[in-house]
């Protein structure tokens, strides 16, 4: 398996615009975590499904970013709109399933200037 | 709010001397504990897991679990200048007697390994 797959890599944006960030878990997980990464805040849970289901979404900064799993091969984390406080490295994660280890996509480097 | 502690760092040891890597955790019903290395501009990747008390080695790491203390920690022999990296530590967390299906996570410590 390819692993967990995010695009863009990274992704520069303008204050207001929408950004869009996508992911594909590992193939046969049902679990998939979105976290952000910054230098002050470390890795924090932003919002986790388990079999396509948000389950929890408390670390959803703002009513700005949203989370979708449409199928159980692809996520989108949109930023709408983008502010530059929310530049940071965005890392999808996926599960075998719920409580067991989870493996990491290489990340969107988003930067909002 | 439950939390993962961990020092910052960085730790500095010499090249073959062993690293010693602490996490303490606020949840007494967490579960599982994993133990993610991340190299700089990487994403983690998954070193070791530990469910039970006691220990758990793999290779050159060990991995210790104490939950009286809420403590899990991680052992390092032999270090390699290329085991520099930041060392997270992970928690499943408890929700209600069961487990939450996500990880919190540590802000990390350094660790440099030098030559």
């Amino acid at each position: 398996d390819a692993g967990v797959i995010q695009s863009p890599r990274h992704e520069v944006t303008e204050m207001g615009q929408e950004v869009t960030l996508r992911c594909k878990p590992i193939s046969g997980h049902n679990s998939l975590f979105w976290y952000r990464q910054t230098m002050m805040r470390g890795l924090e849970l932003l919002i986790y499904f388990n079999n396509n289901v948000p389950i929890d979404d408390s670390g959803m900064p703002e009513d700005r970013f949203s989370a979708k799993m449409p199928n159980a091969s692809f996520s989108t984390l949109k930023i709408q709109p983008s502010e530059p406080r929310d530049s940071a490295v965005y890392f999808c994660a996926s599960s075998y399933r719920d409580g067991t280890e989870a493996f990491f996509g290489q990340g969107t480097r988003l930067t909002v200037v | 709010q439950k939390e993962v502690e961990q020092n910052s760092g960085p730790l500095s040891v010499p090249e073959g001397a062993i690293a010693s890597l602490n996490c303490t955790y606020s949840d007494r019903g967490s579960q599982s504990f994993f133990w993610y290395r991340q190299y700089s501009g990487k994403s983690p990747e998954l070193i070791m897991f530990i469910y039970s008390n006691g220990d758990k080695e793999d290779g050159r790491f060990t991995a210790q679990l104490n939950k009286a203390s809420q403590y899990v920690s991680l052992l390092i022999r032999d270090s390699q200048p290329s085991d520099s990296a930041t060392y997270l530590c992970a928690v499943n967390p408890s929700n209600y007697g069961g487990s939450q299906g996500n990880l919190i996570f540590g802000k990390g410590t350094k660790l440099s390994v030098k030559p």
